[in-house]
């Protein structure tokens, strides 16, 4: 596709249940990017992927959230044992990475409600 | 003190004003500023993008950038109704992209 495609596009669990967020990049963009955005909130910053570097984690609020990314391309986004807390717009967003000033394409976003 | 700090507002402005949306950041490595609309129920969509002091302009939107002051603001001249979303503020550093809380604005009709 032409965009940054994430899914499901909306997920509805209970607490304590595992949940797998998806982002599939813009072909080609070597950069990767999650955020939360909770109700009326600005963008929280989770885990960065860059190439084949390790990533940033430093976001992650904790250890019961973890990211990969395969191949350098699709990413996924696990909560193990979802609180409700838990509940916020997850975004992705991608960049090619060729200079200092990228220009990030967001997907749609991941509304999670933890019940 | 949070990296990018932004009044949440509302800013109200009635249409034609201009508005200003302001921005400071505590990192003094920043490179690169960056200014995201982001309408209710949407994703964020690049604005503008500034680097060097001083002043950029884009059509109806100026971004302003002062590193000494590490400040940064975004004006919007002829403010329209369309414009009202709330405005996130960015910086980036060798890479990493932090987003402020944002500023929502509101264009009176």
């Amino acid at each position: 596709g032409a965009g940054v495609s994430q899914s499901p596009s909306n997920k509805v669990t209970e607490k304590g249940k595992d949940v797998e967020l998806r982002c599939d990049p813009i072909s080609g963009h070597t950069a990767l990017y999650w955020y939360r955005q909770s109700l009326g909130q600005g963008l929280e910053f989770l885990i960065y992927f860059q190439g084949n570097s390790a990533p940033d984690k430093s976001g992650l609020p904790s250890d019961r959230f973890s990211a990969e990314r395969t191949g350098g391309s699709v990413s996924t986004l696990t909560i193990q044992r979802t609180q409700q807390e838990d509940s916020a717009v997850y975004l992705c967003a991608s960049s090619p990475y060729r200079g200092q000033n990228e220009k990030l394409f967001f997907g749609s976003g991941t509304q999670l409600s933890v019940l | 003190q949070k990296e990018v700090e932004q009044n949440s507002g509302p800013l109200s402005v009635p249409e034609g004003a201009i508005a200003s949306l302001n921005c400071t950041y505590s990192d003094r490595g920043s490179q690169s500023f960056f200014w995201y609309r982001q309408y209710s129920g949407k994703s964020p969509e690049l604005i503008m993008f500034i680097y060097s002091n001083g002043d950029k302009e884009d059509g109806r939107f100026t971004a302003q950038l002062n590193k000494a002051s590490q400040y940064v603001s975004l004006l919007i001249r002829d403010s329209q109704p369309s414009d009202s979303a709330t405005y996130l503020c960015a910086h980036s550093g060798t890479y990493k992209y932090i987003f402020g809380t944002g500023t929502r604005l509101k264009v009176l009709a």
